[in-house]
């Protein structure tokens, strides 16, 4: 398997403009996660699907933010409009979840750089 | 709200000792905590899970210990070699309402010098 893939890998875009982070994740993961990482606050979780369903949204910082997954092989993270303080890097992850505390598997990341 | 602390944000340590990572926790125990290792400009990779009723895991040269008293989990690396530098974290997985939520500390950078 290929494993999760992301794109862009980097993003440098200007202030105010619009910013859409893909991902493909692992065929047969029912859940898909984003998360942000910084150096300052680490690696925050903003928003969980399960079965392509959001559970749990409150990691996203604000309106600014929107995340959608229109089918089980495709998520989106979009930044609009987008300011400096988003610069981070952004990863997209899946897991098959279940009881067993599964693994969950990153991709390599977007690199945001908003200027 | 849980908070999770990793006992440093960098551990330096010699080629051949046993390096010794802490993670802990406030609040409740969760169902399952697990280690992953990240390198720089990539994403994490899991590496270990132990679930809160166990004592100890191991895989190869990798020890994780499992304190629900102290609510501290301990991962040690046995013979470290220079490749094992990197960031490790924790993450502390929760269960309830029909959802699970996993919480990541912030990380150890692990430099092994030769």
């Amino acid at each position: 398997d290929a494993g999760v893939i992301q794109s862009p890998r980097h993003e440098v875009t200007e202030m105010g403009q619009e910013v859409t982070l893909r991902c493909k994740p692992i065929s047969g993961h029912n859940s898909l996660f984003w998360y942000r990482q910084t150096m300052m606050r680490g690696l925050e979780l903003l928003i969980y699907f399960n079965n392509n369903v959001p559970i749990d949204d409150s990691g996203m910082p604000e309106d600014r933010f929107s995340a959608k997954m229109p089918n089980a092989s495709f998520s989106t993270l979009k930044i609009q409009p987008s300011e400096p303080r988003d610069s981070a890097v952004y990863f997209c992850a899946s897991s098959s979840w279940g009881a067993g505390g599964n693994t969950i598997y990153f991709g390599e990341g977007s690199w945001l750089t908003v200027v | 709200s849980q908070k999770i602390e990793q006992n440093s944000e960098a551990l330096n340590i010699q080629e051949g000792k046993t390096a010794t990572l802490t993670c802990n926790y406030t609040n409740y125990s969760p169902a399952y905590l697990q280690w992953y290792r990240q390198d720089p400009g990539r994403g994490p990779v899991f590496l270990l899970l132990i679930r809160e009723n166990e004592k100890e895991k191991r895989k190869e040269r990798l020890k994780v210990t499992f304190d629900t008293t102290l609510k501290q989990s301990l991962f040690h690396i046995t013979a470290s070699q220079p490749a094992d530098s990197a960031t490790y974290l924790c993450a502390l997985v929760y269960s309830g309402a029909g959802s699970y939520q996993l919480t990541f500390g912030k990380g150890t950078k692990l430099s092994v010098i030769p």
